[in-house]
């Protein structure tokens, strides 16, 4: 089983603000990482996914990838209060391997 | 938007009982997957289905869980003697390539065993 890491959190940021998240992962070998946001009591949801190292955008979200050092994160733009839940980072080798996810609170 | 269906949404089951799970993937999917979260934990890799037949499963998934797609369409799990251990929330997901570009889950069933 792949390992994959994740700051527990909880991240608190105001409305409007950056959230920042952070994920390592242990196989030099992974070639895909996804971000999923979980709601309370509710399933994954794909936010995005990069394969290339660097930078890949879609609307607020920006993913970063740095395969060298096998660093994965998810910044969030324009923080809004409907964006608090937690955050799953995930490692695809033909299954995807979790984190245990950041939780992150927009105060309005 | 095309959507995973799972039933049934909760299910409690006393131990020892057999519960089946039940999934319909998206209609031109061809990867399925069972993925469990217990409560409080992270999302864990089950099982996953490809060409009728198992593709991968990890060391979760052992002689009391199966997994079949009876009718081509119905994607299911099979718990053949509960555990209170079991009590988790179970998700079906499907992906129409290995890679997951498209993967998306189901609401997931909430299983009770008590």
């Amino acid at each position: 089983q792949k390992e994959v890491e994740q700051n527990s959190g909880p991240l608190s940021v105001p409305e409007g603000a950056i959230a920042s998240l952070n994920c390592t992962y242990s196989d030099r070998g992974s070639q895909s990482f996804f971000w999923y946001r979980q709601y309370s009591g509710k399933s994954p949801e794909l936010i995005m996914f990069i394969y290339s190292n660097g930078d890949k955008e879609d609307g607020r979200f920006t993913a970063q990838l740095n395969k060298a050092s096998q660093y994965v994160s998810l910044l969030i733009r324009d923080s809004q209060p409907s964006d608090s839940a937690t955050y799953l980072c995930a490692v695809n080798d033909y299954k995807l391997s979790f984190g245990a996810g950041t939780t992150v609170t927009v105060r309005a | 938007e095309p959507e995973v269906t799972q039933t049934p949404s909760h299910q409690v089951t006393q131990m020892g009982q057999e519960v089946i799970l039940r999934c319909v993937p998206i209609s031109n999917h061809l990867y399925f997957y069972w993925y469990r979260q217990i409560l409080g934990q992270k999302v864990e890799f089950l099982v996953s289905f490809y060409n009728n037949e198992i593709s991968e499963k990890s060391e979760i998934f052992d002689d009391q869980f199966s997994v079949e797609r009876p009718d081509g369409s119905n994607f299911t799990l099979k718990i053949r003697s509960t555990k209170l251990e079991d009590s988790a929330m179970y998700f079906c997901a499907t992906s129409w390539d290995r890679d997951n570009t498209e993967a998306f889950f189901g609401q997931g069933t909430r299983l009770t065993v008590v």
